[in-house]
């Protein structure tokens, strides 16, 4: 089945670790994203990646790193910079001719 | 970046009413994109809009990307419990170097009364 997985869905570590939440998706598509959502509200554009090698910081990128080495993957690391590193990360996709993203299930990260 | 306003931030009804939410901005899209979330997961995409105007149905949802390009409406028709979840919009702004980047509303949280 095409579609993308993220693991683990959650995901608890202690403050000042820094801590890596997989995507990888098999759709074939060239863009990927990283967004957070925290309770009650909206999704906030952390990094996005159109490419292999190559990515731009999105709107909360602060205490946030990411890599694309290869294109089904986009690995997001939560570093002890990020102050308030507790939310709900979600990851999306999609193909560069079309505007539709679609989101994996989430990782929800709590730090103890 | 872009804001957009959706409204209402929530909404309890009882089953078998109608739902209307909608989305607005002050700048002009390009694309309009309905997504539902249930709890604990990721957003599903349930409608795209791409031409001013244009009215898309999917089932019991409809949607309408407005004349202005600057708004979008989200109707759900005699709504049932699995209705319940948050529902988001999502706008693409015309083509820049940032690529397809969209801008979610903060949601409509709906609740439905069996």
């Amino acid at each position: 089945d095409g579609g993308i997985t993220q693991s683990p869905k959650y995901l608890f570590r202690k403050e000042g670790q820094n801590v890596t939440l997989s995507c990888e998706q098999n759709l074939n598509h060239d863009a990927m994203y990283w967004y957070r959502q925290d309770p009650g509200q909206g999704l906030r554009l952390i990094y996005y990646s159109q490419i292999v090698n190559d990515f731009q910081k999105g709107d909360i990128a602060e205490g946030y790193s990411v890599s694309r080495e290869k294109k089904e993957s986009f690995p997001l690391t939560v570093t002890s910079a990020q102050k308030n590193p507790t939310a709900f990360y979600l990851c999306a996709s999609n193909h560069q001719t079309f505007n539709e993203q679609f989101f994996g299930p989430g990782t929800r990260l709590t730090v103890l | 970046g872009q804001q957009l306003n959706q409204s209402p931030q929530s909404m309890f009804i009882q089953e078998g009413e109608d739902v209307s939410m909608n989305c607005t901005s002050s700048s002009i899209f390009n694309t309009w994109l309905w997504y539902k979330q249930d709890p604990g997961e990721g957003p599903v995409l349930l409608i795209a809009l791409y031409k001013a105007g244009e009215l898309t149905s999917n089932g019991r949802l409809t949607a309408q990307f407005g004349i202005t390009r600057k708004d979008s409406f989200l109707n759900i028709s005699a709504s049932i419990p699995s209705d319940v979840g948050i529902y988001f919009c999502a706008g693409q702004p015309p083509p820049n170097n940032a690529g397809n980047m969209l801008t979610f509303g903060g949601g409509t949280r709906l609740m439905v009364k069996p």
